[in-house]
């Protein structure tokens, strides 16, 4: 079936330093894929997605790109802030009609002062 | 800005008695959805509802569990038989369009359901 794999937490970063967190997913076709934040004591919000092959999804100053041929789409950001302290989940959803969305474990970033 | 708002935000309950979780979607939204997160694990499909009946379930969502849209504006989620296991996160989410595939789904806050 399809499935979602994300690194570790927590990740720790000084602010103004360069996020990365990986994402890898398994899944037939061309899924759409998705990140989710959750900050502290809230719900989940779409913080970006990207529905076809080479679509890059960005917002608030992140960025991630669908690459097919590594099934991958990794998370980045040029220069954190504290407030960018938060769970950071990505997911897919299949092309194949069904709607729900696979997530991966998440992970924490913490980005201190 | 419209959002889904759920409550309550904390149920604590015995094992073996019924719970029933509500949430109120985004009113133009066709697409209703569980998910849960038990404590340090991924969040997890449990139903999807258009039309007045389930389209989609994932093999947690068993007898034990139910849902329903008792008016235009509620979505209740219903466990029957409250087990330890059953103790998570419970979030609602909803969709606006009708087709599959880079549709946001706007999550609600969340229920936290303890089981003793």
């Amino acid at each position: 079936g399809d499935s979602v794999t994300q690194m570790e937490g927590p990740v720790t970063l000084s602010e103004e330093a360069f996020l990365t967190i990986n994402c890898t997913y398994t899944a037939t076709g061309y899924p759409s894929l998705f990140w989710y934040v959750q900050y502290p004591g809230e719900g989940l919000q779409l913080l970006l997605k990207a529905t076809k092959a080479d679509d890059k999804g960005s917002n608030k100053g992140f960025e991630a790109t669908y690459r097919k041929e590594t099934t991958s789409f990794h998370l980045e950001k040029g220069s954190v802030q504290v407030s960018d302290s938060a769970v950071y989940f990505c997911a897919l959803t299949p092309d194949t009609g069904r709607r729900a969305l696979t997530f991966g474990s998440g992970t924490r970033l913490q980005v201190q002062p | 800005e419209p959002e889904v708002t759920q409550t309550p935000s904390h149920q604590v309950t015995q094992m073996g008695q019924e719970v029933i979780l509500r949430c109120v979607p985004i009113s133009n939204h066709l697409y209703f959805y569980w998910y849960r997160q038990i404590l340090g694990q991924k969040v997890e499909f449990l139903v999807s509802f258009y039309n007045n009946e389930i389209s989609e379930k994932s093999e947690i969502f068993d007898d034990q569990f139910s849902v329903e849209r008792p008016d235009g504006s509620n979505f209740t989620l219903k466990i029957r038989s409250t087990k330890l296991e059953d103790s998570a996160m419970y979030f609602c989410a909803s969709s606006e369009l009708g087709s599959s595939g880079g549709n946001e789904q706007f999550f609600g806050p969340g229920t936290r359901l303890t089981v003793l």
